[in-house]
């Protein structure tokens, strides 16, 4: 069974802290995604990666970096939390096989910024 | 700009109603649509997806989506619709390495 985990499924943190959300995938996918989940917004895009040490701006970037040193491994951070970050923030992985491939999710983790 | 549009944010049916949701996109090359849905509590999976032809693509849970390329639209639909497909359904269309969403369109079942 594919998996795309992601480690934790709630957070609650400070304003101004660092935050570390990680996401593994077990499926050797090249491209790994983050997205925010929003009501009312769909998915939106935050950063991207297609290969190890890769990474490209999505809809969304400002606020946050991300780190790719795995492959099976992407990671988003919030450099400095705001209360406006509070979200569902979503991993994805996707093969490198064309635009008819699916991508795989994890469960989410929602993050609530005091 | 490449987009997808989902025109009901919210949906309400009764159980054994008909169901159809709409989606259309704009997209400049070769198209590849996705249906998502989200139950609650558990993460996105694939409904079904159109790569290449038959125009009429079959998913899972009785879900079907029409592909029609002049409308630019990818329409979900279920004939009988059960409490269990209570849940949000998201469209999405191929990009370079990302997919495209659309909103979202909650879908509420009554028993």
């Amino acid at each position: 069974d594919v998996k795309v985990t992601q480690s934790s499924r709630y957070l609650v943190k400070r304003t101004g802290e660092k935050v570390f959300l990680e996401c593994v995938q077990d499926m050797d996918h090249e491209n790994m995604f983050w997205y925010r989940q929003d009501p009312g917004l769909g998915l939106r895009l935050i950063y991207f990666s297609y290969d190890v040490k890769m990474k490209e701006k999505g809809d969304i970037p400002e606020g946050y970096s991300v780190s790719r040193e795995k492959k099976e491994r992407f990671s988003l951070i919030l450099e400095s939390a705001s209360t406006n970050q509070t979200s569902m923030y979503l991993c994805a992985s996707r093969p490198l096989t064309g635009g008819a491939s699916e991508a795989f999710f994890g469960q989410g983790t929602r993050l609530t910024v005091v | 700009a490449q987009s997808v549009s989902q025109h009901n944010h919210h949906v309400i049916l009764s159980e054994a109603a008909s169901l159809e949701l709409g989606c259309n996109y704009s997209y400049g090359g070769t198209v590849n649509l996705f249906w998502y849905v989200q139950y609650p509590g558990q993460h996105l999976q694939l409904l079904l997806k159109y790569f290449s032809g038959d125009p009429l693509v079959k998913g899972i849970k009785g879900f079907e989506a029409e592909f029609i390329k002049s409308k630019f639209s990818f329409n979900l639909r279920k004939p009988s619709v059960q409490w269990s497909d209570t849940a949000e359904y998201f469209c999405a269309v191929n990009g370079n390495y990302q997919l495209i969403w659309g909103a979202g369109t909650k879908l509420i079942i009554k028993p």
